[in-house]
């Protein structure tokens, strides 16, 4: 069975910073390309960035919401990735998913920036 | 950036009714579509890849067509675990782009 468990989230005061973790279980971890996305309360999906597998250099895109202040990264040895979030800002409150691919997700793990 | 257009942005229907939900991209994508389901308080789960693949697991009662720029996602009989709200995802082109999705309630 594919697992997938975020943690790392929690309330962080604007212009701080967060990492997210993303443990995958059941899956061929190293072989898989990483995504995440987030939905902010009420609203709708929004990806936030991708992560290729080593085979393809593990290169990564973000949105342009996020770009320069979240870093995606990976530890194939470990079949975990992480999301870096510095400077964080108020809109950037949301549920965190990670996928592997786009086909299996995590539970989810809010990040709620505020004083 | 793709625009991503569904519609109904929302819909009530009775437990087997056949419902059938739109996606409209503002450039061609191919068959780089997805579709997911999400419940209150849960995470997505993805339905549809490839704009008409089934994901292992999910009912043959949804089934997913189109390619370049309209698609549909058609659910053939509606149960009372359908009633949630659908979402349209491309990913042919960075940045992923979802649609607003379309929230399916009972009648």
């Amino acid at each position: 069975e594919v697992q997938l468990v975020e943690s790392g989230g929690g309330l962080v005061q604007p212009g701080r910073s967060l990492r997210l973790s993303c443990t995958v279980s059941g899956f061929s971890f190293g072989d898989s390309a990483m995504s995440w996305f987030r939905q902010a309360p009420g609203k709708g999906l929004e990806w936030v960035g991708f992560i290729r597998s080593r085979a393809y250099s593990g290169t990564t895109e973000y949105a342009a919401s996020v770009k320069g202040r979240f870093t995606i990264s990976r530890d194939d040895s470990r079949s975990i990735a992480y999301l870096q979030m510095n400077s964080l800002k108020a809109e950037d409150t949301a549920v965190y998913y990670c996928t592997v691919e786009i086909d299996y997700w995590g539970q989810g793990a809010l990040v709620t920036v505020s004083t | 950036d793709i625009q991503m257009t569904q519609s109904p942005s929302s819909l009530s229907a009775s437990v087997g009714d056949r419902v059938t939900i739109t996606c409209r991209a503002s450039q061609d994508i191919s068959n780089f579509l997805a579709w997911f389901q999400q419940k209150p308080g849960k995470a997505p789960k993805s339905l549809i890849y490839d704009a008409s693949s089934l994901q292992s697991g999910v009912p043959s009662k949804f089934s997913g067509s189109g390619s370049g720029t309209d698609f549909t996602l058609t659910i053939s009989s509606l149960q009372p675990e359908d009633f949630a709200t659908y979402y349209c995802q491309q990913y042919n082109t960075f940045p992923w782009t979802f649609g607003q999705g379309t929230k399916v309630e009972i009648k």
